[in-house]
């Protein structure tokens, strides 16, 4: 059980477009979901925490215009990466969260974006 | 930066021996996660240690914790060379609304 997806698991795009990563629950609702980005060999960086059926919440430093999140159900949360630039190239991870008692995070895959 | 500090930063070993990887954190937190990752792909959860424990296993991982220093060590014993992956910690801090902060993680290389 607890099995997360991420769609799609890479993608390469030209700069200037917009990007939608999606994010789902598989077997279970996830109160909340958070979306990671990695730089190679680096950690993860918490970008936002996004709750269903109200606006994310953003770390510092992540613009909320540029990394639109979209948290409609309880299965589903989508990351838009806008006007996408190379360096904005990077492994986006999400989790969720079921509301446990050991807070414990399922992980996605990952999608691993280029931007030429 | 409330990243935690993971060391060493990386760890070669041959198969058969014992890794241990210390993690370091700066708040105080509820409980302390391990995570395994493969290189280009998602996190693979390991073992979970509450605030008011001191030791946990799992198989061939051992855990402890020392909230009086902020510290944990992952300690996995008699490595495979399936074990070769980044291992983080992540702490979820108390009053932080189930965020976790992840450690710089530790990459480990266990040679045959």
């Amino acid at each position: 059980g607890a099995v997360v997806s991420q769609h799609p698991s890479r993608v390469i795009c030209k700069s200037g477009t917009s990007v939608k990563i999606e994010c789902r629950s598989l077997d279970f609702q996830a109160t909340t979901m958070f979306w990671y980005r990695q730089f190679p060999k680096q950690s993860l960086m918490l970008m936002a925490t996004s709750n269903e059926g109200s606006k994310a919440t953003y770390e510092q430093g992540v613009e909320k215009d540029k990394f639109l999140i979209n948290h409609a159900s309880l299965t589903l949360s989508t990351l838009t990466v806008t006007s996408a630039h190379p360096e904005d190239s990077s492994f986006y991870i999400c989790s969720a969260n079921n509301g446990g008692l050991n807070n414990e995070q399922f992980f996605g895959p990952g999608t691993r974006l280029t931007v030429l | 930066s409330q990243q935690g500090e993971e060391d060493p930063q990386a760890l070669s070993i041959q198969e058969g021996e014992n890794a241990t990887m210390n993690c370091s954190y700066k708040t105080s937190i509820n409980n302390l996660q391990w995570y395994r990752q493969n290189s280009g792909r998602g996190l693979v959860h390991l073992i979970l240690i509450r605030s008011n424990e001191r030791e946990k296993h799992s198989g061939r991982l051992r855990v402890t914790l020392d909230t009086s220093k902020k510290s944990s060590s992952l300690l996995i014993t008699a490595s495979r060379a399936a074990d070769t992956a980044s291992y983080f910690c992540a702490t979820d801090a108390t009053g932080t609304a189930s965020k976790l902060t992840f450690g710089t993680g530790t990459r480990l290389q266990v040679t045959l």
